[in-house]
């Protein structure tokens, strides 16, 4: 079955310390995109990327870094220069051009800082 | 002000009660629009995709879209304890690449 896969499912993070969630997509999507939902504030775009090898900043990049070296993954990296990292992350991916299908959602990431 | 606006709720109803949820959104060349199911500690998942004005039905959930006033709506019939997650409604304009405007989700309860 076609999905998208986020890994882990809990991460906890120290004070200064970077880490790497995992999005994978087996849907042939071309573009694939980052949100951070915090209660109340609903899904803030952090990065996407609409082909391999490029990507955007979204309305939140700061303190945050991503990759697209192959078209079914898309790491996220949290650096220590996000100041408020506890959230939860959920990767997303769909055709660039729709389909009638909108995005397509992972199960998501909890991140909390320690 | 935000593009799409969204009441958080919680919106709390007895089951079997229609529910109305609603988004209103400020930008003119929003034309797609579409309704996200989102249960506890989950992504969200495609519930309703619309284009332009009009209904389309599925089952026991209508969406609307009346773009003369700005206003987007899901309705949801016979309501079921199944149904209490969060709704997201979510809009795109008309170009090439399909970037999403999001509300922020209404809480739905839906007591036995």
């Amino acid at each position: 079955d076609g999905g998208i896969t986020q890994s882990p499912k809990y991460l906890f993070r120290k004070e200064g310390q970077n880490v790497t969630l995992s999005c994978e997509q087996n849907l042939n999507h071309d573009a694939m995109y980052w949100y951070r939902q915090d209660p109340g504030q609903g899904l803030r775009l952090i990065y996407y990327s609409q082909i391999v090898n490029d990507f955007q900043k979204g309305d939140i990049a700061e303190g945050y870094s991503v990759s697209r070296e192959k078209k079914e993954s898309f790491p996220l990296t949290v650096t220590s220069a996000q100041k408020n990292p506890t959230a939860f992350y959920l990767c997303a991916s769909s055709f660039s051009r729709d389909r009638g299908n909108g995005y397509t959602f992972g199960s998501g990431t909890r991140l909390t800082v320690v | 002000q935000k593009e799409v606006e969204q009441d958080p709720g919680p919106l709390s109803v007895p089951e079997g009660a229609i529910v109305s949820l609603n988004c209103t959104y400020s930008n003119s060349a929003f034309q797609y629009f579409m309704w996200y199911r989102q249960y506890s500690r989950k992504g969200p998942e495609l519930l309703m995709y619309t284009y332009s004005s009009g209904n389309k039905e599925d089952g026991r959930f209508t969406a609307q879209v009346d773009k003369s006033s700005k206003y987007i709506s899901l309705f949801i019939r016979d309501s079921q304890p199944s149904d209490s997650a969060t709704y997201l409604c979510a809009m795109r304009m008309n170009t090439g690449f399909q970037k999403l405007v999001f509300g922020t989700g209404t809480r739905l309860l839906v007591s036995p």
